[in-house]
């Protein structure tokens, strides 16, 4: 499968326990963009990567939440002292630059903090 | 920065019937348009798309209309099937936004065999 992956697949935590959640792009694409829906809503943009740069941070990105794509490939989200209102599932996608309408979805982490 | 709002939340017909769902948009920059289909438990997938050149485009049995000076746009699903049934979301996207798209909320289509 050549498409965005994205681990794990499902992630139940404790409240107050750090989570990390890994996203793989399309091996070509250079933009890879975070995600998160809650139930009944559409996905939130939380923030991109274009090649290694962080370029844009949505205010729903607290300062528990930290995102890193250090070789310019797979990114990392990770959430500290997750709250129960962290739980959703967080979605990664990626594209090839700016202009790009080809935006694929991975298949999303879905986190419940109990 | 964008605002979408989607309407109906949840759209019920009888297979067979068409279906139409409508956003509006902020923007007046943004100029493109996808909508997105989504199963239980699965990704949003991309099932058509317009451009702000465009004025409606069509694939088989789904097509979508867009009115710029109205800044709103529209899925039209025509002989619907029970397979149809899934929450669909339309997003909008354009140099205002940094070609990030703005997601609706969401409507959540049920065909009825």
């Amino acid at each position: 499968d050549t498409g965005v992956s994205q681990n794990p697949r499902h992630k139940i935590t404790k409240r107050g326990q750090n989570v990390t959640f890994r996203c793989d792009p399309i091996s070509e694409h250079n933009r890879l963009y975070w995600y998160r829906q809650t139930l009944g809503q559409g996905p939130e943009f939380l923030t991109y990567f274009q090649n290694e740069a962080q370029l844009e941070k949505s205010r729903l990105l607290s300062d528990r939440f930290s995102a890193e794509r250090p070789k310019g490939s797979f990114s990392t989200l990770e959430i500290q002292r997750t709250e129960q209102g962290d739980s959703a599932m967080y979605l990664c996608a990626s594209s090839l630059g700016s202009g790009s309408e080809y935006r694929p979805f991975g298949q999303g982490t879905r986190l419940t903090v109990v | 920065g964008e605002n979408v709002e989607q309407h109906p939340s949840t759209l019920s017909v009888q297979e067979g019937d068409s279906a139409v769902i409508k956003c509006t948009y902020s923007d007046s920059a943004s100029n493109y348009f996808p909508w997105y289909k989504q199963e239980l438990g699965k990704r949003p997938q991309l099932i058509i798309d317009i451009r702000s050149n465009v004025g409606e485009k069509k694939d088989q049995r789904i097509a979508v209309t867009l009115n710029k000076t109205a800044k709103h746009f529209s899925l039209h699903i025509t002989e619907t099937q029970p397979e149809d049934s899934a929450v669909y979301f339309c997003a909008a996207s354009g140099p205002g936004g940094s070609y990030i798209p703005t997601f609706g909320r969401g409507t959540s289509l049920i065909v009825h065999p």
